[in-house]
């Protein structure tokens, strides 16, 4: 069973650009949620998404956005890029039926310079 | 506000030896607990759980401890073993209001020395 796939690995920007980075979630798993890893701040929640509904947002700026497509399928979009934003991205997904123990993504590095 | 805080950024054993691994909540309405452990470039790895109902959790050589009243947990591996040295975060969550945030500490990296 494929796990949790994100895409791309790494990604360099330079501010003020948008980026977009996708995950494809582990097959039957409808909720997808994602997170940013910074070595200040840890582990911090973005969004969670099911059924392409967003159910729950972190405290992040309305720079940051995401969606989910009909096959669970989400992608997140940062735009006007900061230098405070170069982190790792990481997306979970999990199945309805688990209560939890949400698989997680290798994630996306991005370096914003 | 840090809500859950993993006090110990480091910590060394002997292979053999017991970690423990300790992790310290401020928000009541967390019911619901998880150990990830994290190698570098690789996303979280799922390893145990608890819920809030109960105070102890067994998988193998992996133990948590959940201590409400202090509203500390813990993570014990027993032997530790060099393939445990890793990152191992802390997470919560209060899924009895609906959240399915996880609220993670900033983790400890265990050093397993042969």
């Amino acid at each position: 069973k494929a796990g949790v796939t994100q895409t791309p690995r790494y990604l360099i920007k330079t501010r003020g650009q948008q980026v977009t980075l996708s995950c494809s979630p582990i097959s039957g798993h409808r909720s997808v949620s994602w997170y940013q890893q910074t070595p200040g701040q840890g582990l911090q929640f973005l969004f969670e998404y099911f059924s392409e509904t967003q159910r729950n947002k972190g405290n992040f700026p309305g720079r940051f956005s995401g969606r989910q497509f009909s096959n669970s399928r989400s992608e997140m979009n940062v735009s006007t890029l900061e230098l405070g934003d170069s982190a790792l991205y990481l997306c979970a997904s999990r199945s309805d039926t688990t209560e939890y123990g949400y698989t997680f993504g290798s994630g996306t590095r991005l370096t914003v310079v | 506000d840090q809500q859950v805080k993993q006090n110990s950024p480091s910590l060394s054993v002997q292979e053999g030896r017991i970690s423990i691994l300790n992790c310290d909540y401020t928000n009541s309405m967390f019911d619901y607990f998880l150990w990830y452990k994290k190698y570098p470039a690789e996303g979280p790895t799922f390893l145990i759980s608890i819920s809030s109902i109960k105070d102890k959790n067994e998988d193998g050589r992996f133990t948590v401890f959940l201590n409400k009243s202090a509203k500390h947990l813990s993570l014990h591996i027993v032997p530790s073993q060099p393939g445990d040295s890793a990152v191992y975060f802390c997470a919560a969550s209060a899924k009895r209001s609906g959240s399915e945030k996880l609220v993670f500490g900033k983790g400890t990296k265990l050093t397993v020395n042969p």
